[in-house]
């Protein structure tokens, strides 16, 4: 089955630029979507379609893609930042797949 | 406003079945593609099938570990989706959520599966 591989954690200092990856065979051809989920809450859609922003995101989250990987920018950190995020993206067949996810922790 | 409300989650015996449902207002679900997405106490996302809409051919697509076990519906008088759910395992144990285009989600609704 598909699978979008994220790294399990990420540490940043406030202020300090966090990465976020996801890598997975399909998205040379696909778009992918990330959200951010603080406990307890549902997810949030922070970035669409590899790069765009939806209104009300701040500016310090960004998206990328090359290759098989899409990557998850976010400048200039702040404590509010902390949650998981989750890469998604669909397979050969239309089907969506969410990645493995990735808890973000400002230190 | 857009906002979705789902209800109709609880206890489980494995092997049953249990209908949750997603109330949507702001928007009218006939013109929407819905999806139904998962989380397992303490684990990740995982998406559960979609609805799309009748103009789009009206086609219901779920994940494999739930095809043929649960069937997505909506009743378009009541603006309502719902995510039938039979011969549950203790595995479908989670938060479910709907969502429409993973834009707008609803608050979830918590089925847990246990003899």
């Amino acid at each position: 089955s598909y699978e979008l591989t994220q790294p399990p954690s990420v540490s940043v200092s406030p202020g300090q630029t966090a990465r976020v990856t996801c890598s997975g065979d399909g998205l040379a051809k696909k778009y992918g979507s990330w959200f951010q989920q603080k406990p307890g809450q549902a997810p949030v859609v922070m970035i669409y379609q590899d790069t765009e922003r939806p209104s009300g995101i701040p500016e310090r989250f960004s998206g990328s893609s090359s290759g098989t990987t899409v990557t998850l920018t976010i400048s200039g950190v702040q404590a509010e930042d902390e949650a998981d995020y989750y890469c998604l993206s669909s397979d050969s067949s239309g089907n969506y797949v969410f990645g493995t996810g990735t808890q973000v922790t400002v230190l | 406003e857009v906002q979705l409300v789902e209800s109709g989650g609880g206890l489980v015996k494995p092997g049953g079945s249990l209908r949750v449902s997603c109330a949507a207002s702001g928007f009218t679900l006939t013109n929407a593609w819905m999806n139904w997405v998962r989380q397992a106490p303490g684990k990740g996302l995982e998406w559960v099938g979609r609805i799309k809409t009748e103009t789009d051919g009206g086609t219901k697509d779920y994940a494999a570990p739930v095809k043929g076990r649960f069937t997505i519906s909506r009743d378009d008088s009541k603006n309502t989706l719902y995510l039938q759910m039979n011969s549950l395992k203790t595995e479908d144990t989670a938060v479910y959520y709907c969502t429409w285009g993973f834009q707008h989600w609803g608050q979830g609704t918590l089925v847990t599966v246990s003899s």
